[in-house]
């Protein structure tokens, strides 16, 4: 069962527009929530983290959302760039030592110019 | 020089064969990892590695199996695969294990079984 959930397989946006991608979790364990970003025929790449304490963490154009009540997590990429096409993985872990990271599917994200 | 190589980029095998997948990482981490990413699904975890001793093994089939000579080298040795085991498989480094560390990937293996 699916911890993680990246229910839209995929997004197309404006150049210039906000881009958002939305993350579902279902264990209440989660305490930390990563979003990494992975162009084709290379690895993920770290791109943002939020930690539970937090409700809002901002790195320049992108802002990530934590609504720990509703169990969802949100990137916010403004203004979106034809260079942010890319898959977006939304990943979560439980606090504490050894504890391995749970992604999502990923959503594919294509920034018209 | 990237901080994680893998090689080879890409693997066709049959299912009797042996053969082995690398990864390198050049940013003095202390921990390494393997994962599994099949079409449509999520990545999985298969084996945490932290100065050199196994700390995760996720009820990854025996046909699978990890190396960790040090802590800048990683191998995957597949043995006998099928070809459901047909899959990108990522490799990535971290200073330690705990679960806050950011992880660096390399560019991954693209292997089909056959």
């Amino acid at each position: 069962d699916q911890q993680v959930k990246q229910n839209s397989p995929s997004l197309s946006v404006q150049e210039g527009r906000i881009s958002i991608l939305n993350c579902d979790y279902t264990n209440s364990m989660f305490d930390y929530f990563l979003w990494y970003k992975k162009y084709p025929a290379e690895g993920p790449t770290f791109l943002i983290s939020i930690s539970s304490i937090k409700d809002k963490n901002e790195d320049g154009r992108f802002t990530v959302f934590l609504n720990k009540s509703a169990k969802h997590l949100s990137l916010h990429i403004v203004p979106s760039q034809p260079g942010d096409s890319a898959v977006y993985f939304c990943a979560a872990s439980e606090a504490g030592a050894n504890s391995k990271l749970t992604f999502g599917k990923g959503i594919t994200l294509s920034v018209r110019p | 020089e990237t901080g994680v190589t893998q090689t080879p980029r890409h693997l066709v095998m049959g299912m009797t064969n042996k053969k082995s997948l690398k990864c390198e990482q050049h940013l003095g981490h202390n921990a390494m990892y393997w994962y599994k990413q099949s079409a449509k699904k999520p990545l999985e975890l298969m084996f945490v590695y932290n100065f050199k001793e196994q700390t995760e093994n996720n009820s990854v089939p025996s046909r699978f199996s990890p190396e960790c000579p040090n802590s800048s080298h990683l191998f995957l040795h597949l043995h006998t695969l099928q070809p459901e085991d047909s899959a990108l498989y990522l490799c990535a480094s971290s200073q330690g294990d705990r679960s806050n560390e950011k992880l660096f990937f390399g560019s991954g293996t693209q292997l089909s079984v056959l």
